[in-house]
């Protein structure tokens, strides 16, 4: 069985602030992903990132990066100098990548006040 | 195309009544999934096609949740007899898959149909 862990449920910061969201993923597949999704108000999920189990790279992506390491089963996701427009329920999923059919965590509320 | 489609975005109906939504998924993407989303949770996972075969339904999907995706495009959803328990945000979801299967475009989600049953 698989599980995702987002044990954060909402986090607030000032804008500019660095912020980090984790994620715990717990399966027994040896080789696996892992996703981020950005859902703001609006709705729809937007895709962020996807990470194979055995690329342990950490990944930068503008103001964006991911930490990576399987042998904590942790996927945490960094926002540097954080902006109001990061607010938003940023949802962890893994799951099996032959088909996105993903196992969500709970998600983190990120409120970035001016 | 700009992205996967939802009709309707809002739904309210009565217990008891059957409700039908759709999806169209951007048009090159030959797979589309089915998700439910409730207040302050992740989606579930409920169901997918790979054009229009239906490959997978989640035990969540119980016998009064029907989906179709008749000629591989757009799908429907439909819940009969509603019950309160049913509402719910229904987030539907394309990717492309290419031939052999190993390779799998990530998911681009639509808005979703937020379902309320009173």
């Amino acid at each position: 069985a698989q599980k995702v862990t987002q044990a954060q449920t909402e986090i607030s910061v000032v804008e500019k602030e660095d912020v980090t969201l984790d994620c715990v993923y717990e399966t027994r597949d040896t080789t696996y992903y892992l996703f981020w999704y950005k859902q703001p108000p609006s709705g729809e999920l937007v895709f962020l990132i996807r990470r194979p189990s055995f690329d342990e790279q950490n990944e930068i992506s503008g103001r964006y990066s991911w930490n990576f390491q399987k042998s904590t089963s942790s996927f945490n996701f960094t926002i540097t100098a954080s902006q109001v427009v990061d607010s938003a329920v940023y949802f962890c999923a893994g799951g099996i990548d032959n088909f996105n059919k993903f196992y969500f965590g709970s998600g983190t509320k990120l409120n970035v006040k001016p | 195309d700009t992205g996967v489609s939802q009709d309707p975005r809002h739904k309210i109906t009565k217990r008891g009544q059957n409700v039908t939504f759709r999806c169209d998924p951007i048009s090159e993407h030959n797979r589309l999934y089915w998700y439910r989303q409730t207040l302050g949770q992740g989606p579930e996972f409920l169901t997918y096609f790979q054009n229009e075969a239906q490959l997978e339904k989640s035990r969540l999907l119980s016998d009064r949740f029907s989906a179709e995706r008749p000629k591989g495009s757009f799908s429907t959803l439909e819940i009969q007899r509603t019950e309160q328990g049913d509402s719910a945000m229904y987030l539907c979801a394309s990717s492309l898959a290419y031939q052999l299967g190993v390779l799998n475009t990530e998911a681009f989600f639509g808005q979703g149909t937020r379902l309320t049953v009173v």
